[in-house]
Formats: C-alpha cells, sequence, structure tokens
C-alpha cells in the first residue's frame, strides 16, 4: 500500500519564476492538504482540496493556489516566488469520513530553493 | 486563536533515560491531538494521537494522554534510543482538517 507520494524531492528557482508541486494521497483517501515548513519551524497550512475545490485555506497570498484532480491527486502552484518562499512543502492526504478529517498522513516533502 | 506550544529544545538524554517533551494547548471546543515525528530530512510520520478527554495515545513505546483540564497532551517514553534522535511535533486539528503544529522540540539521544 503505496503512502503519500511528491515530486520533485528537490526544486531550486529564481525570484519571479513560477513552480508546480505534485502530490498522491495514500490510497483509498479523498482529501489532500497542503503545507509550508520554513527551516526550524512547524508546517503552516496552506490549504486543502476535497472534491476537487478548496475547502480551507491558510493566512496564504494569492499566489499560492492548487488543484485537485478526479483520481484525488493535487497540484501545488507559487506563483511571482519569493526568497521567503524558499521551505519544505508537505503534502497530507486523509478521508473525509462524515466531515472529519482528523488523522492526516505526509509525504516526505519537496524541498523549494529560491535564489 | 487556537494555539500549540511546545517545551524549547534541544532535549539531551542518555540512552535509556526517560523521556517527556510537554505540549500545551489553546483552543475552543474539543480538538483531536496528535504527535507527529520528523527524522531528518524526511517528512512527519504520525506517531500517535487521542480524540477526546482523558484518551491514551501511544506507539512505539512513547504514550500521551489528553488532558482536558491542564489543555496538555505530553509525550512521554520510558527508556529512549538512540534511534528516537528526531524532532517531535504536537499538533491539534478542530475537525476542519487544518492542523495546527507547535514549533518542534528537538530530541537527541546520546549512546
Amino acid at each position: 500500500d503505496a503512502g503519500v507520494t511528491q515530486s520533485p524531492t528537490h526544486l531550486i528557482k529564481t525570484r519571479g519564476q513560477q513552480v508546480t508541486l505534485r502530490c498522491s494521497p495514500k490510497s483509498g483517501h479523498d482529501t489532500v492538504s497542503w503545507y509550508q515548513q520554513a527551516l526550524g519551524q512547524g508546517p503552516q497550512f496552506i490549504f486543502q482540496y476535497y472534491e476537487e475545490e478548496e475547502r480551507q485555506r491558510g493566512n496564504f497570498p494569492d499566489r499560492f493556489s492548487g488543484h485537485q484532480f478526479p483520481n484525488y491527486s493535487s497540484e501545488l502552484n507559487v506563483n511571482a516566488l519569493l526568497l521567503g518562499d524558499s521551505a519544505l512543502y508537505l503534502c497530507a492526504s486523509s478521508l473525509r469520513t462524515g466531515g472529519n478529517t482528523d488523522t492526516q498522513y505526509f509525504g516526505p516533502g519537496t524541498r523549494l530553493t529560491v535564489l | 486563536g487556537d494555539s500549540v506550544t511546545q517545551m524549547e529544545g534541544p532535549v539531551t538524554l542518555s540512552e535509556e533515560a526517560f523521556l517527556t517533551i510537554n505540549c500545551t494547548y489553546t483552543a475552543t471546543g474539543y480538538p483531536s491531538l496528535f504527535w507527529y515525528v520528523q527524522y531528518p530530512g524526511e517528512g512527519l510520520q504520525l506517531l500517535l494521537k487521542a480524540t477526546k478527554a482523558d484518551d491514551k495515545g501511544s506507539n512505539k513505546g512513547f504514550e500521551a494522554t489528553y488532558r482536558k483540564e491542564t489543555t496538555s497532551f505530553h509525550l512521554e517514553k520510558g527508556s529512549v534510543q538512540v534511534s528516537d534522535s528526531a524532532v517531535y511535533f504536537c499538533a491539534l486539528n478542530k475537525h476542519t482538517g487544518k492542523l495546527i503544529f507547535g514549533q518542534g522540540t528537538t530530541l537527541q539521544v546520546k549512546p
């Protein structure tokens, strides 16, 4: 049973560029959440997707956008990259049972470096 | 707003020592509580969870009890190993899908 997978593992971009990160949820899960983890900090919630719609959003600017596909996989897009966007981006999947998505399982993350 | 506070690290212990990592939370209602562990260069692994007051979560020798009266969820292990060296995160979820994390506590176990 495959867990949560993310690609790519590492990515280097320059300021102003755009980036797309990808995530495949754990088998049987239908909900994907994205988090940003700066060095030495706890993860911060970006947004969550369910039924191909953004259901909840954290305190991140519109430069951060996402998408969920019919097979439940998801993409995170970041436009106009800033140096401060350098971080580990984590995808987590869960099963929306009765509206409850409490237990989330994380992928290995994508390390984004913005130069 | 809702938040999680963990004891500052690093916590340095000798192998077979007793471990406690303190975690307290601020939240209305009855959140679910979690401990995640992050090994160097990796993502987060779910260690244990508790969904209601007085529940005890346990896994791999680690335990934590959901204390509503003290708004705490302290992580304990009776005998740590070198392989337990990692960063530990306490988190809450108010059934909205959004996990709120503490800042993490680094544990270093020396042989």
